[in-house]
């Protein structure tokens, strides 16, 4: 069964300080994705990234970048700079992959609050 | 650009009464789903499609039915709810996999939420 863990609850933050969310996860696939997802307290959920598990490349888009590491079943979300914008909830999430065409659910973590300060 | 429409966004019951919430999608795709979402619990799923006609149970199904009737609509419905189903509720919609690929790359599009309360 897969399974992802978002370890940090809640992180506040005051605003130009970096901040890492943490994501670790467990599958018995050997293909599957990661995505991570943004609820602002607007309440939509908003998709920021998809990763495949054979693509170990950190992506930087912005200010955000992520650092994907098979070894240690990572996929961690950095936010540079951080603005009062960001403030949400963060939202990891885990796809197998099915070759068949089966549907692949998406697991979720918890979710983790940030709250940047001005 | 409609993407997921989920109606209603706002709904009170009282304990026992039912209700029924409808999802709309208007990009053709195959997988729909419904979560529910809790402080401190993330999002679980709740039922699923993966297809027209078809459904089935996912993480917390109990205490909820579905239907896919039509490709575009699912819908959720409480027969007796209870204070236990006070939640937000969200749909989501996903495309499915060309034949021979995977379907777990496609994103999830999600509709904006329905607060339920139960009282």
């Amino acid at each position: 069964a897969q399974k992802v863990t978002q370890a940090q609850t809640e992180i506040s933050v005051v605003e130009k300080e970096d901040v890492t969310l943490d994501c670790v996860y467990e599958t018995r696939d050997t293909t599957y994705y990661l995505f991570w997802y943004k609820q602002p307290p607007s309440g939509e959920l908003v998709f920021l990234i998809r990763r495949n598990s054979f693509d170990e490349q950190n992506e930087i888009s912005g200010r955000y970048s992520w650092n994907f590491q098979k070894s240690t079943s990572s996929f961690n979300f950095t936010i540079t700079a951080s603005q009062v914008v960001d403030s949400a909830v963060y939202f990891c999430a885990l796809s197998e992959a099915h070759y068949t065409g089966a549907n692949s659910k998406l697991t979720f973590g918890k979710g983790i609050t940030l709250s940047v300060r001005p | 650009n409609a993407g997921v429409t989920q109606t209603p966004k706002f709904r009170v019951l009282k304990t026992g009464q039912s209700m029924t919430l409808l999802c709309a999608q208007d990009m053709n795709h195959e997988y729909m789903y419904w979560y529910r979402q809790d402080p401190g619990m993330g999002l679980r799923l709740i039922h699923y499609s993966v297809g027209e006609g078809t459904t089935a149970k996912g993480e917390v199904p109990d205490g909820y039915n579905v239907s896919r009737l039509k490709k575009q609509n699912f819908l959720l419905g409480l027969e007796s709810a209870a204070p236990s189903q006070t939640s937000v509720y969200f749909c989501a919609s996903r495309g499915g996999a060309p034949r021979g690929r995977d379907s777990g790359a496609n994103v999830l599009t999600f509709g904006a939420g329905s607060r339920l309360t139960v009282l």
